[in-house]
């Protein structure tokens, strides 16, 4: 199992640029989730999907799209990059909690984005 | 909203030394309370998951505690070793995950 993957994991962006950042699980998790870590401000969430079809805002939403292409895959697209978007990029993977199954979040390496 | 601190942002001590890791948060209504660990350039581990319910978890020389009426979270670890120098990040679900900034360990030998 390779778990949570990313790509790519690094990348820089010229300001008005576009890109979609790729996760993929491997888990069979229903609940994908994508946030962003800056210095000092711990991980901040971005967009999440509790299941295949279904993606709701996060705590920062604005800026980025995202999309739930099937249960394993959840891309975040940049659609005009700004220098406030130069991160450090996470996507999660959870299985929901149900009884006797721990809500536990799996993360990917990250991706590291520099938007100039 | 939810709030989430760690005291202290960075801590530094020698090999074999007990110690403690502070988390708070602002809201008392959490279906969880999650520990991470987090290497540099790395992503999250997840360390010890406590349920809303519970007072305390334990994994090897790692003890998370709970006090969900006075929004309190410890992590005591127990005779440091180098190799658990990390990032140590609380994580409070409610209605959302909220993280906290993490506590930078450094255990010399």
């Amino acid at each position: 199992n390779a778990g949570v993957t990313q790509t790519p994991k690094f990348q820089v962006l010229k300001t008005g640029q576009s890109m979609t950042l790729q996760c993929a699980q491997d888990m069979n998790h229903n609940s994908m989730y994508w946030y962003r870590q800056d210095p000092g401000m711990g991980l901040r969430l971005i967009y999440y999907s509790a299941s295949e079809g279904t993606t709701d805002k996060g705590e920062v939403p604005n800026g980025y799209n995202v999309s739930r292409l099937n249960k394993r895959e959840f891309s975040l697209r940049l659609e005009s990059a700004a220098p406030s978007q130069t991160s450090v990029y996470f996507c999660a993977s959870s299985e929901p909690p149900l009884a006797g199954v721990r809500d536990t979040q799996y993360f990917g390496p990250g991706t590291r984005l520099t938007v100039l | 909203k939810q709030e989430v601190t760690q005291i202290p942002a960075a801590l530094s001590v020698p090999e074999g030394e007990n110690l403690v890791l502070n988390c708070s948060f602002t809201d008392s209504a959490i279906y969880n309370l999650q520990w991470f660990r987090q290497d540099p350039g790395k992503g999250l581990t997840s360390l010890l998951l406590i349920q809303s319910s519970q007072r305390e978890q334990t994994s090897g020389r790692l003890n998370a505690s709970l006090d969900k009426s006075s929004g309190r979270s410890t992590l005591y670890i127990a005779a440091s070793q180098p190799g658990d120098s990390a990032t140590y990040l609380c994580a409070v679900k409610g209605n959302d995950m909220r993280f906290g900034a993490g506590t930078r360990l450094t255990v010399k030998p």
